[in-house]
């Protein structure tokens, strides 16, 4: 049972633009969530967390937004540039659990 | 500080062979995490070692296991092997492992290896 899910496999945007990748997840127990980054023949990297007493992590061009009572969260790029192209995972776990739960990713491509 | 390596980085094998993926994590790590990633199932977790104990397990079946030596470096087995079993692996290295508030951003993936089953 996939308890993370990102139903967009894909995204392109153009440079400049803005890149929203969103996050849909199931267990209410969830209180920390992260964005990892990966690159072809490369592990994901980390890229931002957020915790559920907060609705806003901002980190340079990165910002990542979460609804709880949606139990959804997002990750906004602006601007965009093309070596932002990569697949994003977005990640979740519980204060009382011992294991992550990641979504199936979202690869973006942005277009010069 | 060098990262996460996996080794080998790419397999082939057939039905009902067996395999085994090596990890070594980054110094000084005592948490090695591995995770298969297939493209409709994204990222799932199939267990954890620190320092030599598997402390917790996801669920996959019992064709694959791991261990951990002493010098935290982990393997992972699977033996007859399935077409399913296609994926890439990943290894993770935490300094303290994936419980605990203070754990959550701390993993560090290695490149993964590609297991291809024929």
């Amino acid at each position: 049972d996939q308890q993370v899910k990102q139903n967009s496999p894909s995204l392109s945007v153009q440079e400049g633009r803005i890149s929203i990748l969103n996050c849909d997840y199931t267990n209410s127990m969830f209180d920390y969530f992260l964005w990892y980054k990966k690159y072809p023949a490369e592990g994901p990297t980390f890229l931002i967390s957020i915790s559920s007493i907060k609705d806003k992590n901002e980190d340079g061009r990165f910002t990542v937004f979460l609804n709880k009572s949606a139990k959804h969260l997002s990750l906004h790029i602006v601007p965009s540039q093309p070596g932002d192209s990569a697949v994003y995972f977005c990640a979740a776990r519980s204060r009382t659990g011992n294991q992550f739960y990641f979504g199936t990713g979202t690869s973006l491509t942005v277009i010069p | 500080k060098a990262g996460v390596t996996q080794t080998p980085r790419y397999l082939i094998k057939t039905r009902g062979q067996q395999v085994t993926l090596s990890c070594s994590p980054i110094s000084g790590h005592r948490s090695v995490s591995w995770y298969q990633q297939t493209p409709g199932q994204g990222l799932q977790f199939l267990f954890e070692y620190f320092s030599e104990t598997q402390r917790n397990k996801g669920n996959f079946p019992g064709r694959f296991s791991g261990r951990q030596f002493s010098n935290s470096r982990s393997e992972m087995n699977v033996s007859t092997l399935e077409l399913g079993d296609s994926a890439l692996y990943l290894c993770a290295s935490s300094p303290r492992g994936l419980a605990g508030a203070g754990s959550y951003n701390e993993q560090f993936f290695g490149p993964g290896t590609r297991l291809t089953v024929l």
